[in-house]
């Protein structure tokens, strides 16, 4: 079955950079892109960008451009999101999910558990 | 960015009975090339990662009840819970992943 295994909770002084990784197992992890979303404390979902493992291309919202990196290790089958210059407005749980199907972005058909990130001075 | 509204924001049903969630996109999310809704909807209980319950506006994931429904096109969407279940205590959220950056209504909160 397929699984999506994040890293743990992180707590960042603001200016720092984070890096959160996810490790698909269960399917072919090339075939799949991996989406990255956040939740701040009580808030709703905010798509932040997606990764295509097979080839390393990127999208990411404009909000994000030039602060967020998505990269991927295809021996390990992790995607990993870095987020630079982190700020409090950053506290979120993020999230890595599945992209059902191998070409285009589509809907999230397996979430990760969730990593916690608190940025507080 | 096409921007997804969900009514209401919260609502409570009494167990049997049906809940209806609205979702409305500020850009219609009908393809034409396949003629397909680029609309999702999700299920979140607290401290839980969503999950998913349809895509293509109507189509149920697999596993999820038949309690579950979506209807709608073009800009105006429906998810309808015909029988509320105590599990189905949840937020719920429309997704449009019809153009980057995807986005999500803000979600609506069912409880009994």
């Amino acid at each position: 079955q397929v699984q999506l295994l994040q890293s743990g909770a992180e707590v960042k002084r603001p200016g720092a950079s984070v890096k959160v990784s996810c490790k698909a197992s269960g399917y072919t992890f090339t075939s799949y892109s991996m989406h990255w979303v956040r939740q701040a404390p009580g808030q709703g979902l905010e798509w932040m960008g997606v990764i295509n493992p097979s080839g390393g291309s990127t999208a990411y919202a404009e909000k994000f451009q030039g602060r967020v990196t998505m990269t991927r290790d295809t021996a390990t089958s992790t995607v990993y999101m870095e987020v630079r210059s982190l700020r409090s407005e950053d506290t979120a749980v993020y999230y890595c999910a599945r992209n059902r199907g191998s070409s285009g972005w589509y809907y999230s058909d397996s979430w990760g558990q969730g990593s916690p990130v608190t940025v507080s001075s | 960015d096409i921007v997804m509204t969900q009514s209401p924001d919260s609502l409570a049903v009494s167990l049997g009975e049906r809940a209806t969630i609205n979702c409305k996109s500020s850009h219609s999310v009908l393809s034409g090339s396949n003629n397909k809704d680029y609309l999702a909807w999700y299920q979140q209980k607290p401290g839980q990662p969503p999950t998913l319950l349809i895509y293509w506006a109507s189509t149920r994931e697999s596993g999820v009840p038949d309690r579950f429904s979506g209807s709608g096109s073009g800009t105006d969407f429906t998810l309808t819970i015909s029988s509320l279940r105590t599990e189905d205590v949840a937020v719920y959220y429309c997704q449009q992943y019809y153009t980057t950056p995807q986005t999500f209504g803000q979600g609506t909160k069912v409880e009994i």
